[in-house]
């Protein structure tokens, strides 16, 4: 099983600011052509919604100051200019192998 | 625009069998393009995905849950459903379904990101 660890596990930020996420992979998740992480928001009583998937690719209607990088083990969700709906839960989910796994989470929270 | 309805009891006995179905609208289920999944979150907790299947039955299923765990589909409903035998507390959780994205190499093609998920359900394992 591939364990996914995001870090911080709460990162204190005020709007404006940019975040740094991390999501940090116990093997390889990338092949020779593609990265196989997926970046997820999740507000408070609401299923998750996607972000980003191989890597760095931004799903449908996600705002552009949502990006990802990295590759390998370790992976990056940044975000440029924190809106205030921009605090709630982010999971990194990776697909290099067939058992999905999904990291713990982190929580943006308001400074 | 594709949407994931799950349904089914909110409360199950322990030793019982959890039974879940996610209705598929605004597309087919019988997509080439895609798998079906289930994915559960404990309350106050992370996301453990247990597993997908293909509308022609293939499946793939958490190791871990694997053998309490049948997915199976309905193409002629548009559905696909999840039942998790011998359930304890340790099962209670919000149970979302979520399209299930191939992506594909040069050689081969595989269950990648979830997108969309159904707005979830909550099943509660108590006597």
């Amino acid at each position: 099983e591939i364990v996914l660890t995001q870090s911080p596990g709460t990162l204190s930020l005020s709007p404006g600011e940019r975040a740094t996420l991390s999501c940090r992979a116990s093997q390889s998740v990338s092949s020779i052509s593609s990265n196989h992480l997926a970046w997820y928001q999740q507000k408070p009583g609401q299923a998750p919604r996607l972000l980003i998937y191989g890597a760095s690719s931004r799903a449908t209607d996600i705002p552009d100051r949502f990006s990802g990088s990295g590759s390998g083990t370790d992976f990056t969700l940044t975000i440029s200019r924190l809106e205030p709906e921009d605090f709630v839960m982010y999971y990194c989910q990776q697909y290099g192998s067939s058992l999905y796994t999904f990291g713990q989470g982190t929580k943006l929270e308001i400074k | 625009q594709l949407q994931l309805q799950e349904s089914g009891p909110g409360l199950v006995k322990p030793s019982e069998t959890l039974s879940l179905a996610c209705t598929v609208s605004g597309g087919s289920i019988r997509s080439t393009s895609y798998y079906w999944g289930w994915i559960r979150q404990p309350p106050g907790k992370g996301l453990e995905w247990i597993g997908s299947i293909y509308y022609g039955g293939n499946t793939y299923y958490s190791p871990s849950l694997k053998s309490r765990v049948t997915i199976s589909v309905d193409t002629s409903k548009n559905q696909f459903s999840l039942k998790l035998s011998s359930v304890t507390a340790a099962d209670t959780a919000v149970y979302y379904c979520a399209r299930h994205i191939l992506y594909c190499s040069t050689t081969s093609c595989s269950p990648g990101w979830f997108d969309p998920w159904g707005q979830g359900t909550l099943v509660t394992v108590s006597s």
